[in-house]
């Protein structure tokens, strides 16, 4: 069965500094891995997602991940935190058909990140 | 296209009364997913639609649950006799078959008191 851990529930780092938030995974075959950001009182946004393509993947306002396959790891990066990047970030792995179409979505238990001034 | 859609935002019931809720998805998405997400949990999957099919349903949803998708376009997930225990975020989310990732609603909050 298909499943993450995030590493740290709570992430704390100030303006400017780097970020990372670390995933690991578990799957019986190839994964496709994702990452969600949800801010307050908002819904589930996709920041970025690995399906077997290239292993550094960039996503959306300066985040990128890399799939180390050898470490089962999915870790969220970003160079220089910004006050807005204050959030909850899940990692997740689908449960993904044979023939490669998304299924059901397996989440971690969040990270929330908070960015000090 | 405004995204998927669901409704009520917020409902607080009574324990013991039903409640339903709705989603509408982005409209050329043939799949529908309903998840539940509790304080400090990632959301956990519930059920999975392809059109009006109900093609999976997780242990979670017990009987008191049930969801349809009469016509392969939005949703409902109705719970009967409601707990406390449900009191939650309950998710909708739609996608297109053969493509990865999906679009959230912004969630249902159920306060059952």
């Amino acid at each position: 069965a298909q499943s993450v851990t995030q590493l740290d529930s709570h992430v704390s780092v100030s303006e400017g500094t780097p970020v990372l938030l670390r995933c690991n995974y578990s799957s019986s075959y190839s994964p496709s891995l994702f990452w969600y950001v949800q801010h307050p009182n908002k819904g589930l946004q996709l920041l970025l997602k690995y399906t077997s393509a290239a292993t550094l993947v960039k996503g959306i306002n300066g985040f990128e991940a890399e799939f180390k396959k050898s470490e089962t790891s999915f870790h969220l990066t970003k160079p220089s935190a910004h006050m807005s990047d204050a959030a909850e970030y899940f990692c997740v792995v689908s449960d993904r058909e044979y023939g490669g179409a998304t299924n059901k979505l397996i989440f971690g238990t969040g990270t929330l990140l908070a960015v000090q001034p | 296209d405004t995204g998927v859609s669901q409704n009520p935002r917020h409902k607080i019931t009574k324990r013991g009364q039903n409640v339903t809720f709705r989603c509408d998805p982005i409209s050329e998405h043939n799949r529908l997913y309903w998840y539940r997400q509790t304080l400090g949990q990632g959301p956990e999957f519930l059920t999975y639609f392809q059109n009006e099919a109900q093609l999976e349903k997780s242990r979670l949803l017990s009987d008191r649950f049930s969801a349809e998708r009469p016509k392969g376009s939005f949703s409902t997930l109705e719970i009967q006799r409601t707990e406390q225990g449900d009191s939650a975020m309950y998710l909708c989310a739609s996608s297109s078959s053969g493509t990865y990732g999906y679009t959230f609603g912004s969630g249902t909050r159920l306060t059952v008191v």
